[in-house]
């Protein structure tokens, strides 16, 4: 049972366009969303974060939104850069303090941005 | 200000045997979780220690199990290898019992059972 899906396992992208990576989640108790970004042989690296009670949180050209209703969230990137190619997981967790460290993690959607 | 650091960083073992991965936190975090990764897969919660006491566990069974040091390194350790414990192991810190899931991951280490 994946509480947390990402159906896109890769994406092609434009230097320059917006990339838009999907994510799904079917616990409506989660408290927090987030995405990470991992490159072939580093581990993975936080990006943004939003709180269940946001529907938007937004750093530099990296925005999250988050629609609790469909139970949705999407990272949006613009511009993007050929250095944002990576495999980006979205991970969602309950509760704060003590448990942090317990993410559930989708699969990861492999972004590509071509020159 | 010092990362995540793992070792080994690959290892290859048989079935059966036993396997003890190494974790430093970074410095000032003082909680160190635990995740597998399976190729494909994204990665899945092992179990975390917090002042060296476990206080979450994920779905593995009793043969994954771990330590954590009065310097919050830590240790997994695990025994009676399976062929399905192949993947790479990741470690990740954090600071202090309250956050929202900003974990900062070591860079792995990758176990092979043959």
């Amino acid at each position: 049972d994946q509480q947390v899906k990402q159906n896109s396992p890769s994406l092609s992208v434009q230097e320059g366009r917006i990339s838009i990576l999907n994510c799904d989640y079917t616990n409506s108790m989660f408290d927090y969303f987030l995405w990470y970004k991992k490159y072939p042989a580093e581990g993975p690296t936080f990006l943004i974060s939003i709180s269940s009670i946001k529907d938007k949180n937004e750093d530099g050209r990296f925005t999250v939104f988050l629609n609790k209703s469909a139970k949705h969230l999407s990272l949006h990137i613009v511009p993007s850069q050929p250095g944002d190619s990576a495999v980006y997981f979205c991970a969602a967790g309950r509760g704060y303090g003590g448990s942090q460290g317990n993410l559930i993690f989708g699969k990861g959607t492999k972004l590509s941005v071509k020159p | 200000e010092t990362g995540v650091t793992q070792s080994p960083t690959h290892l290859i073992k048989t079935r059966g045997q036993q396997v003890t991965l190494r974790c430093s936190s970074q410095s000032g975090h003082n909680t160190v979780s635990w995740y597998q990764q399976a190729l494909g897969q994204g990665p899945q919660f092992i179990f975390q220690y917090y002042r060296e006491e476990e206080n979450g566990r994920g779905n593995f069974p009793p043969r994954f199990s771990g330590l954590q040091f009065p310097n919050y390194s830590s240790e997994l350790n695990v025994n009676a290898l399976e062929l399905d414990d192949s993947a790479l192991y990741l470690c990740a810190s954090s600071r202090g019992t309250y956050n929202t899931g900003e974990l900062f991951f070591g860079e792995g280490s990758r176990l092979t059972v043959l």
